[in-house]
């Protein structure tokens, strides 16, 4: 158990409806991850947020958004969507989200299901 | 940009056989190197990291060596076990200079199968 945790695990949805997904870090965390894990694609990075502020943006669409919340829990809000936005979507977080090889923590991940 | 490849698989060995998996990456920088495994139905795990060339990083029997001239990071075990079946991810971090970092890139992942 990393200590990170996602909800909900699993996720099934229509084309062209909005979904939020949860992450909550580790205890003392201050920086959150989110990645795409799909078949075609790999695993992505999304974007990250550290204490509340966007710090990093990899390959995430413009219908996604996310945040993180005073109390360092984040949301990922996937709208409009697609059956290719069927994925893992993993969140991860770290303590200071600095790199130099600081360890980022996974959480079990949300699977969603675009039909 | 920056990439990481990585043999896909599936890999399928002995018990107690020798295990490599190749890395090799792309960067515009000197990055922190990762083996990440990802047992079936579960998030990732850090299995072992390096942070500079020349340095090894070791956990539960495996190792892998950052090696600058050949751009590798190659995941290495002596005998691998039953237990040892999972994906790995070899992935790589580069820092800003001024501070901060980019999110993980990942290679494609190896599956590896131990058969008893």
């Amino acid at each position: 158990d990393s200590g990170v945790t996602q909800t909900p695990k699993h996720l099934i949805t229509a084309t062209g409806q909005r979904v939020t997904l949860r992450c909550s870090p580790r205890s003392g965390d201050l920086s959150v991850y989110w990645y795409q894990q799909s078949l075609d694609q790999g695993l992505q990075f999304l974007i990250q947020y550290y204490n509340g502020e966007e710090r990093a943006k990899g390959n995430i669409l413009e219908r996604f958004s996310a945040q993180q919340f005073p109390d360092l829990h984040s949301e990922l809000n996937l709208s409009s969507l697609e059956l290719g936005d069927s994925a893992l979507y993993f969140c991860a977080s770290s303590v200071q989200g600095v790199g130099v090889g600081e360890t980022q923590y996974f959480g079990p991940g949300t699977r969603l299901l675009v039909l | 940009g920056n990439s990481v490849t990585q043999m896909e698989g599936p890999v399928t060995l002995s018990e107690e056989a020798f295990l490599t998996i190749n890395c090799t990456y792309t960067a515009t920088g000197y990055p922190s190197l990762f083996w990440y495994v990802q047992y079936p139905g579960e998030g990732l795990q850090l299995l072992l990291k390096a942070t500079k060339a020349d340095d090894k990083g070791s956990n539960k029997g495996f190792e892998a060596t950052y090696r600058k001239e050949t751009t590798s990071f190659h995941l290495e075990k002596g005998s691998v076990q039953v237990s040892d079946s999972a994906v790995y991810f070899c992935a790589l971090e580069l820092m800003y200079s001024g501070g901060g970092a980019d999110g993980l890139t990942f290679g494609k992942g190896t599956h590896l199968i131990i058969q008893p």
